[in-house]
C-alpha cells in the first residue's frame, strides 16, 4: 500500500513533442505529489508539486494533472526540449503523519531528440 | 543560498568495514532526510531527523543508523559493509518535516 506505481520505465520523443508521465498509487493518506527531475552525477530536483485537493497546477512546460478518484497523477512536459532529457521521479507522502518520508516512483528515463 | 551539501562525493571501501556520510543542509532548514538510490531498487527512504531526533524509519536492517547535530548537520552510519549496500546515498533538507525537500548531490558509495 505503499508504493507508487510509475510508467514507461522509458520515453523517447521528438523536439517538441509532449512526454507524458503516468504514477499511481494506493495509499489514500497520501496529501503531497512532488515530481522531480534528476541528470546524471547530481541529486533529485523538485520540478513541481501538487496536493489531492487540486486537480491540475501549471508551472512553465510542466504540468501535473492529479484524478483523485482514479488515485492517478502525471507529468506532462510541454514543447519538450534535448535540455529536458534526464530521469523523472514521481513522488507521494503523507506530511502530517510521517512527515519528509517520500515514497518514489522507479523512474522514467526521458530522451528528447533534437 | 548554498544548497546541501555532501561529503564525500565518492567513496570505495571493502566488505565489512564502516562508513560515515556527512549533510550539510540548506542553512535554516532543521530536517534531513537520507535515501538510497539503486538501478534495481530506486529511491529508498532510509530515515529522517528532525531537531536532532529520528522521526522516521525506513526498511533497512540495523547495520543503518544516523544522527542529526545541534546545527541540523546530519551523519549516516553504515557498519559492516556488504556488496549491496553499493548505491548512491542522497541527502535532503527542508524547513521542517512537512515542507519541501531539496536535494543534494549524493555520495557515491562502492563496495568492493
Amino acid at each position: 500500500q505503499q508504493q507508487v506505481k510509475q510508467s514507461p520505465q522509458s520515453l523517447i520523443v521528438q523536439k517538441g513533442g509532449i512526454p507524458i508521465i503516468n504514477c499511481a498509487y494506493e495509499n489514500t493518506a497520501f496529501d503531497y505529489f512532488p515530481w522531480y527531475q534528476q541528470f546524471p552525477g547530481k541529486g533529485p530536483a523538485l520540478l513541481i508539486a501538487i496536493r489531492p485537493d487540486v486537480s491540475e497546477k501549471k508551472e512553465g512546460r510542466f504540468t501535473i494533472s492529479f484524478n483523485k478518484s482514479a488515485k492517478q497523477f502525471s507529468l506532462h512536459i510541454m514543447d519538450s526540449q534535448p535540455g529536458d532529457s534526464a530521469t523523472y521521479f514521481c513522488a507521494a507522502s503523507n506530511r502530517y503523519n510521517q512527515g519528509g518520508k517520500l515514497i518514489f516512483g522507479q523512474g522514467t528515463e526521458l530522451s528528447v531528440k533534437p | 543560498k548554498a544548497g546541501v551539501t555532501q561529503t564525500p562525493r565518492y567513496l570505495i571501501k571493502t566488505r565489512g568495514q564502516q562508513v560515515t556520510l556527512s549533510c550539510s543542509p540548506i542553512s535554516g532548514h532543521r530536517s534531513v532526510s537520507w535515501y538510497q538510490q539503486t538501478p534495481g531498487q530506486g529511491l529508498q527512504f532510509l530515515f529522517e531527523y528532525f531537531s536532532e531526533t529520528q522521526r522516521n524509519k525506513g526498511n533497512f536492517p540495523g547495520r543503518f543508523s544516523g544522527r542529526q547535530f545541534s546545527n541540523s548537520r546530519s551523519e549516516m552510519n553504515v557498519s559492516t559493509l556488504e556488496l549491496g549496500d553499493s548505491a548512491l546515498y542522497l541527502c535532503a533538507s527542508s524547513r521542517d518535516p512537512t515542507d519541501t525537500q531539496y536535494f543534494g548531490p549524493g555520495t557515491r558509495l562502492t563496495v568492493l
